[in-house]
């Protein structure tokens, strides 16, 4: 069985540009969600989705956002990047709870 | 409001030896996971070992065991036999469960660096 997949891995965008992350979860996964990590503030949760409506919400600005689609790929987005948006944004999927698998990862830098 | 703690930043272990991660959480919920989870360097995030926390028997995954009390809110882990490919960032992680049993975000600690020295 294929694992969580994120595209892209890597990324730079400069301030002010915005940016689109994608993630497929797991074959028969409906639940997906989303983690930043960076040195500073360690991994912090930003969404999660469950058959393309949120369920739950980390304490991010509006810029953050996401979606899900009906085949459970999910997008999250990033407006108006600040320097402050780089990171990891890690997305794990997952089909019952205390079963949480994650993506390799996307890197983005912002200059 | 829930909180994951890891009071060692790093730790160090000879090859072959045994080493204990602490972890102490919060929470008030009664219905929860609590999870290990491995970041070698290339950041990919791991599932070392998992617990539920209506079980009392502690779970354990070949050389990896964990030592959960509830009533103190800790959950160390233990690596046996240390490898060198055991070295990595770990995080402890809780999941609390939504009304209904349904899944919960995960609320990561700072993590604990491991280097294992051959």
């Amino acid at each position: 069985k294929a694992g969580v997949t994120q595209t892209p891995r890597y990324l730079i965008k400069t301030r002010g540009q915005q940016v689109t992350l994608s993630c497929s979860p797991i074959s028969g996964h409906r639940s997906v969600s989303w983690y930043q990590q960076t040195p500073g503030q360690g991994l912090q949760f930003l969404f999660e989705y469950f058959s393309e409506t949120q369920r739950n919400k980390g304490n991010f600005p509006g810029r953050f956002s996401g979606r899900q689609f009906s085949n459970s790929r999910s997008e999250m987005n990033v407006s108006t990047l600040e320097l402050g948006d780089s990171a990891l944004y890690l997305c794990a999927s997952s089909k019952l709870a205390g079963e949480k698998f994650f993506g390799p990862g996307t890197r983005l830098t912002v200059l | 409001a829930q909180t994951v703690t890891q009071s060692q930043p790093e730790m160090s272990v000879q090859e072959a030896e045994t080493v204990t991660l602490s972890c102490t959480y919060d929470t008030s919920e009664s219905d929860y996971y609590l999870f290990w989870y491995k970041q070698p360097p290339s950041r990919q995030m791991i599932l070392v070992i998992r617990q539920e926390a209506y079980k009392q028997q502690n779970a354990t995954e070949n050389r990896f065991s964990v030592n959960f009390q509830k009533a103190a809110k800790s959950f160390s882990l233990k690596i046996s036999d240390s490898q060198l490919g055991d070295a990595a960032m770990y995080f402890c992680a809780q999941e609390v469960l939504f009304y209904g049993g349904s899944q919960g975000n995960l609320i990561f600690g700072k993590g604990t660096k491991l280097s294992v020295k051959p």
